[in-house]
């Protein structure tokens, strides 16, 4: 199985802040890689797929960069509606799997 | 526009059996692989199965296998999850999903 590794696990920032979340895979999954935003009690939200492609309608503060087995979510300047937890996950190859998940809090 | 319900969701005690339905309107059903998903209190998001638009491969996590089952009714647009034999950390909100649409979730609860 592929183990997707997070960091950090919880970060503290202020409003308008860059923010910065990686996500490390134990062997090449070239780029099938999803970022989620997930809000308290809601579903999680596609943010970025194929690595850095974003989702429609997802504002474009939140990027994605990375292939192989490094990648990295950036949100250029932190608003307050994107305090929540942040989850990579690979579609490279099953089982998919996920990282260990990302707490953005003021 | 997509949506995706399920239901199904409750109580249940441990070696007990459930069956989650998901109910998809809004894109082709019998094109798309489909997907079932957990998240236990507190914590992260979990893959348990998925099947293929045909059904001609399915997957599932391995602490699931020979007690969960996935199937999915083309006809009726709806996709299923057979629980049974059912545990303590089974207790989940389970999603259903197509690529980046998720449902909102049913709650399992495994509990005596």
């Amino acid at each position: 199985d592929i183990q997707m590794t997070q960091s950090p696990s919880s970060l503290s920032a202020s409003v308008g802040d860059r923010v910065t979340i990686t996500c490390r895979a134990s062997q090449g999954i070239s780029d099938y890689l999803v970022w989620f935003q997930q809000r308290p009690g809601k579903a999680p939200k596609s943010l970025i797929y194929a690595a850095s492609s974003l989702q429609s309608g997802v504002p474009s503060r939140f990027s994605g960069s990375g292939s192989g087995t490094d990648f990295t979510l950036t949100i250029s300047s932190l608003q307050p509606e994107d305090y929540a937890t942040y989850y990579c996950q690979q579609y490279n190859d099953y089982p998919l799997t996920f990282g260990g998940g990302t707490k953005v809090e003021i | 526009e997509v949506q995706l319900v399920e239901s199904g969701g409750g109580l249940v005690q441990p070696g007990g059996s459930l069956r989650l339905s998901c109910v998809a309107s809004g894109f082709t059903f019998n094109s798309y692989t489909m997907t079932w998903l957990r998240q236990a209190p507190g914590e992260g998001l979990e893959w348990v199965s998925s099947i293929t638009a045909s059904s001609a491969s399915i997957y599932y996590l391995a602490s699931v296998k020979g007690r969960f089952t996935i199937s999915r009714d083309n006809s009726k647009n709806t996709l299923y999850l057979q629980m049974s034999s059912l545990r303590a950390e089974d207790t989940a909100v389970y999603y259903c999903a197509r690529d980046k649409f998720w449902g909102q979730g049913v709650l399992v609860t495994v509990s005596s």
